[in-house]
């Protein structure tokens, strides 16, 4: 069976300071990757997705970058956080098609 | 471009009575829907989709939705509330984007089950 891995479960960072958020997926091949945020628990943001390696789409400007480096691992990155960059990050994957996209267990991340 | 409205932001319900999660859609071509709940602090979980079929669609822990094309709707429900049911729930409709299938969700409905 397909499980997705996020880490760290809870980060608390200083403003100004870098970011590697880690997301991988084991049991599967070739899957579409997505990067979400979720600010006060409430709306779902799409940051990035992948379709594969090296292809990275971005939704919204912004102070982060995404990368895939392996099939099966997309990584979520800042050079400078900001106070705003605060949030829930959620990872996920799913096969090509319409298919159910399943979510990893988040990331909490707070900038202080 | 698809889009989800979600009317309601908290809906409350007394245990053991049935409950409604209202969800609308919009998307050019046939819709793909999808119910995801999520507990305090963690990820989303899947709970029912919508591809083709029977409009009555049955998911996890005894939810269901109905998909009705007229009224471009897929509300969930139960029949009988459980407090293990208060959680927030999303819906979502699936498009193609630049080559990709993408999920839009709606901001979210907030369920307490009240015992």
């Amino acid at each position: 069976s397909q499980t997705i891995h996020q880490w760290p479960a809870t980060l608390v960072q200083p403003v100004g300071s870098p970011l590697s958020l880690e997301c991988t997926v084991e049991g599967t091949s070739n899957p579409n990757l997505y990067w979400y945020r979720q600010a006060a628990g409430r709306g779902l943001q799409l940051l990035f997705y992948s379709v594969g390696i090296g292809q990275i789409s971005s939704e919204v400007p912004q102070n982060l970058s995404a990368s895939r480096p392996q099939d099966r691992q997309f990584i979520l990155s800042s050079k400078k956080l900001l106070l705003s960059d605060s949030g829930f990050y959620l990872c996920a994957w799913r096969k090509e098609g319409p298919v159910t996209q399943y979510f990893g267990p988040g990331t909490r991340l707070l900038v202080l | 471009a698809q889009s989800v409205a979600q009317p309601e932001d908290q809906v409350n319900v007394a245990e053991g009575n049935p409950l409604t999660v209202k969800c609308t859609y919009s998307v050019s071509g046939n819709p793909y829907l999808f119910w995801y709940v999520q507990y305090p602090n963690r990820g989303l979980q899947f709970l029912l989709k919508y591809i083709t079929g029977d409009n009555l669609v049955k998911g996890s822990y005894g939810f269901e939705a109905e998909f009705n094309k007229s009224q471009t709707s897929f509300h969930l429900k139960k029949p009988s509330a459980l407090v293990s049911d208060s959680a927030l729930y999303f819906c979502a409709v699936e498009g193609r984007r630049a080559g990709s299938y993408q999920l839009t969700f709606g901001k979210g409905t907030k369920l307490s089950v009240i015992p």
